[in-house]
Formats: structure tokens, sequence, C-alpha cells
């Protein structure tokens, strides 16, 4: 059935460095690749997105990468900050929108 | 604050036993999404609703059932409660019916303990 890997599962790094997670997605009619933030006892919060017909979204120091071809696409948080350690998920919807598939999540720590 | 509105925040309950949990979606919002966050299981899409109909299904189990009423709020019914049900039930909403065109919206999440 479908699926969406998620890596790494956990991430530390030091504030100001920069963060990279990434995915798999199994899909291949999967054409809306969402990224949502989980800070802990609270909801998920979506902070940024993708379509299919584009290979590279920014906004401000967030920015998402899609590969099609190999399936997968990948979160960059640069010059990271201690209010951005949480959870982040990737998910990968199909055509339609009617079925989300979300990657197991990676925990990200911020050390300042 | 999201605008969905779930109740009750926390459920304690027993195996073997059935509980319901509600949604309120966002005013205007027609959509309404459950999932299920376990600890060892992520996210789960379980059942999305859209103006009254069942839109699609993802994991959900036979054990469990939704229904979206006329004014537009939901409640997830989940019966004859295993250990491995106890999880965080999050709602979710949008104005249509997909989430690739209108974000969707999280609820705060209810929180099922199964003894």
């Amino acid at each position: 059935g479908e699926n969406v890997e998620q890596h790494p599962s956990t991430l530390s790094v030091q504030e100001g460095d920069s963060a990279v997670i990434k995915c798999t997605y199994s899909d291949s009619a999967s054409n809306y690749f969402p990224w949502y933030k989980q800070e802990l006892g609270k909801r998920p919060q979506l902070i940024i997105d993708i379509r299919s017909n584009v290979g590279e979204k920014k906004d401000q120091r967030i920015a998402v990468t899609l590969n099609k071809t190999a399936k997968h696409f990948s979160l960059h948080i640069t010059e990271t900050q201690p209010e951005d350690s949480a959870v982040y998920f990737c998910a990968a919807t199909s055509t339609g929108g009617f079925k989300t598939i979300f990657g197991a999540g990676t925990r990200l720590f911020v050390k300042a | 604050d999201s605008g969905v509105t779930q109740t009750p925040k926390h459920l304690i309950t027993a195996t073997g036993q059935r509980v319901t949990l509600r949604c309120s979606p966002r005013s205007g919002d027609l959509s309404v999404y459950w999932y299920q966050q376990s600890l060892d299981q992520g996210l789960q899409f379980l059942i999305q609703y859209y103006n009254g109909e069942e839109r699609a299904k993802g994991n959900i189990l036979e054990r469990f059932s939704a229904q979206q009423f006329p004014d537009l709020h939901s409640e997830l019914n989940l019966s004859s409660l295993e250990l491995g049900d106890s999880a965080l039930y999050f709602c979710a909403s949008s104005v249509g019916f997909s989430i690739s065109y209108n974000e969707q919206f999280f609820g705060p999440g209810t929180r099922l303990t199964v003894l």
C-alpha cells in the first residue's frame, strides 16, 4: 500500500546550523506534499507545502524541494533557532487530496 | 487557536467500552478529517467527511465509525475499546474537499486512555 518514509527520526543541531529532513513516498499519484510542525502537546500546524509541478519552494528560513522522479522531498531549515525544536511530519496526498499519508515524524532539537 | 474545537480534552475509560469524540469545524469549513496519533505510529488518517457525506477512508478499524451532522459537526465513535486504542485523536477541517487546494486546520485533540 501507500507509504511515506521519513528520516531521520531524531535530529539534533546547534543553533544557527541548518537542518534537513527527508521523505520518500511510494504512490506515484501523489501530487501535494505538506509539512507540519507539532510542538509538544500541541496540534500539528502546516508550515510549508509543495505541489508536484514545482521543484522548490521557499518561505523565509524554510524551504522544501521535490524530486518527482526519485519520489522524494525534503525540508530545509536554515539558521535554526531553539523555537524550531518540535516534531516535523511530512505527508503525501493523492490526486484529489482525499487521502493523506504521513511520515513517522522527525524530532528536531535545536541546542542553544 | 485554529477555530476547530474538540471535546472532551481527555477521556479515560476501560477496555470493552464505547466512547464518542466530538469535533466542531471552523466556521465555513465543510470538510472534517479524523486522525489518530499514537506513540509508535505517528499520525494516521482515519476518515474524511465533506458536507455530511463520507469522502475518504483511511486506516479506520471496523470498531470505529464516524458521521457528520447537518450543522457540520462530526462525531467519532469508538467501540469495544482495546488498550491499543489509547492515543491522541485529532480532528481537522478545511473549506473544500481536498487539502491539496485548501489548508486543513487541526483541533487541539482528544487524549483517550484505555485502561
